[in-house]
């Protein structure tokens, strides 16, 4: 099983800051098959990049992610209010290791 | 739009059994994968089963399984859970959610909380 390891666990920044949050797996992810879902309180997670890098539908392009191999990473390049949340990382595309990420806090500072 | 709606949850004793159901619309339901995933309280995101298109293919993870049965009638748009021997480290809210073959989570329901509690 692929075991998914994401830093910092809580992130403090202030509004219109860049934030980098940092997903790392033990074991290569094949075909890029990396996925992060942002979840505010009370509501169901939401997709926001696809693929390592792709974008779901809706999502700003203040979003993005990039990585391969191991080390993966969600870019919020400019930090709205409604941004604060929790993040999280999927690897999926393996029937047998459906695994996520413990998530990062962002919360304001 | 695709909708996804959870019902089924509330308190039960450990040992107890319930069903959740998850309803499905705007969208075929019989050409995706279905899953659940489960939330306990403060705690991070656990997948908990999936099921093909066909229903020929299911997945469990080990902490549920022997205990949990999924499955799904592509008929009434349905997919649900039936969760047996229930203990109070099952006590979360259960999201449905649709994925094609690679298992990608690109729409949830809303969540139903399952408690488990003498």
């Amino acid at each position: 099983e692929i075991v998914l390891t994401q830093s910092p666990g809580t992130l403090s920044l202030s509004p219109g800051e860049r934030a980098t949050l940092s997903c790392r797996a033990s074991q290569s992810v094949s075909s890029s098959y990396l996925a992060w879902y942002q979840q505010k309180p009370g509501q169901a997670p939401r997709l926001l990049i696809y693929g390592a890098s792709s974008r779901a539908t809706g999502i700003p392009d203040r979003f993005s992610g990039s990585g391969s191999g191991t080390d993966f990473t969600l870019t919020i390049s400019r930090l709205e209010p409604e941004d604060f949340a929790v993040y999280y990382c999927q690897q999926y595309g393996s029937s047998s290791s459906i695994t996520f990420g413990q998530g990062t806090r962002l919360e304001i500072k | 739009q695709v909708q996804l709606v959870e019902s089924g949850g509330g308190l039960v004793k450990p040992g107890g059994s319930l069903r959740l159901s998850c309803a499905a619309s705007g969208f075929t339901f019989s050409d995706y994968y279905m899953s659940w995933i489960r939330q306990a309280p403060g705690k991070g995101l656990e997948w908990v089963s999936y099921i093909s298109s066909s229903g020929s293919t299911i997945y469990y993870a080990d902490s549920v399984k022997g205990r949990f049965t999924i499955s799904r009638d592509n008929a009434k748009n349905s997919l649900y859970l039936q969760m047996n021997s229930l203990r109070a480290e099952d006590t979360a809210v259960y999201y449905c959610a649709r994925s094609g073959w690679e298992l990608l989570l690109r729409y949830w329901g809303q969540g139903t909380l399952v408690t488990v509690s003498s």
